[in-house]
């Protein structure tokens, strides 16, 4: 089983819908972070959270908004979403000890149509 | 945060040694210099992190001169396997600052 699980792997979605994405860690960080992918670009940063009662905005925040339910848990939500946030969506953990070594999950394909 | 320039793409034929060049002329005291390996529709992974001279693992080796200005990721006999996209990424330890991810180094190796 993967250390960093994200929820769905893929979904298509209809612009203007709201669509949460789930991610679930059993590495014992306590930093998660949400990363977007552009085809053929690198990642670009939305929000990260140093803890549950800590929340960030990176790069990219806008059209997005984030919730940390508990250490083990960091949900991207699109609340409209709109075709140019067809991507592939990452999860990421680290913590203090493991510094700027961040283990990611699979990703998350999101179509919007 | 600290800036890094690297080559878009790089071709290489299998069983040659590979190095990849990054420019970070801004990088900070307490900057470590980190790169990160992505293969197709997966996340990327941590490959090797250094601070200073070289740096060596099981999977590459990282070269940083004496002004930290620049870092070469070195991976010695590249196979069809090692096509990839190479991330060089600066930030402080323990990460206080979240890693920025550029558009990598796309590596393509021929047979």
């Amino acid at each position: 089983d993967a250390d960093v699980t994200q929820t769905p792997r893929n979904r298509i979605t209809k612009t203007g819908k709201r669509i949460m994405l789930e991610c679930s860690q059993t590495k014992g960080h306590d930093r998660m972070y949400w990363y977007r992918q552009d085809p053929g670009l690198g990642l670009r940063l939305i929000y990260y959270s140093f803890d549950v009662k800590d929340i960030n905005k990176g790069e990219i925040s806008d059209g997005y908004s984030v919730s940390r339910q508990a250490q083990a848990k960091f949900s991207l939500s699109l609340e409209s979403a709109i075709p140019n946030q067809t991507a592939l969506y990452f999860c990421a953990t680290s913590d203090l000890r493991t510094g700027n070594t961040i283990y990611f999950g699979e990703g998350s394909w999101l179509t919007v149509v | 945060l600290a800036k890094t320039t690297q080559p878009i793409s790089m071709d290489s034929y299998e069983g040659q040694e590979v190095n990849i060049t990054c420019s970070h002329n801004n990088i900070a005291t307490n900057d470590y210099i980190t790169w990160y390996q992505q293969f197709p529709s997966q996340g990327p992974r941590f490959i090797i992190q250094g601070y200073k001279t070289k740096v060596t693992n099981e999977v590459a080796s990282l070269f940083i001169p004496a002004d930290r200005k620049s870092s070469t990721l070195s991976l010695p006999r590249v196979s069809l396997s090692d096509t990839a996209v190479y991330y060089c990424l600066v930030g402080d330890e323990p990460g206080n600052t979240p890693l920025v991810f550029g558009k990598g180094t796309r590596l393509s190796v021929i047979a």
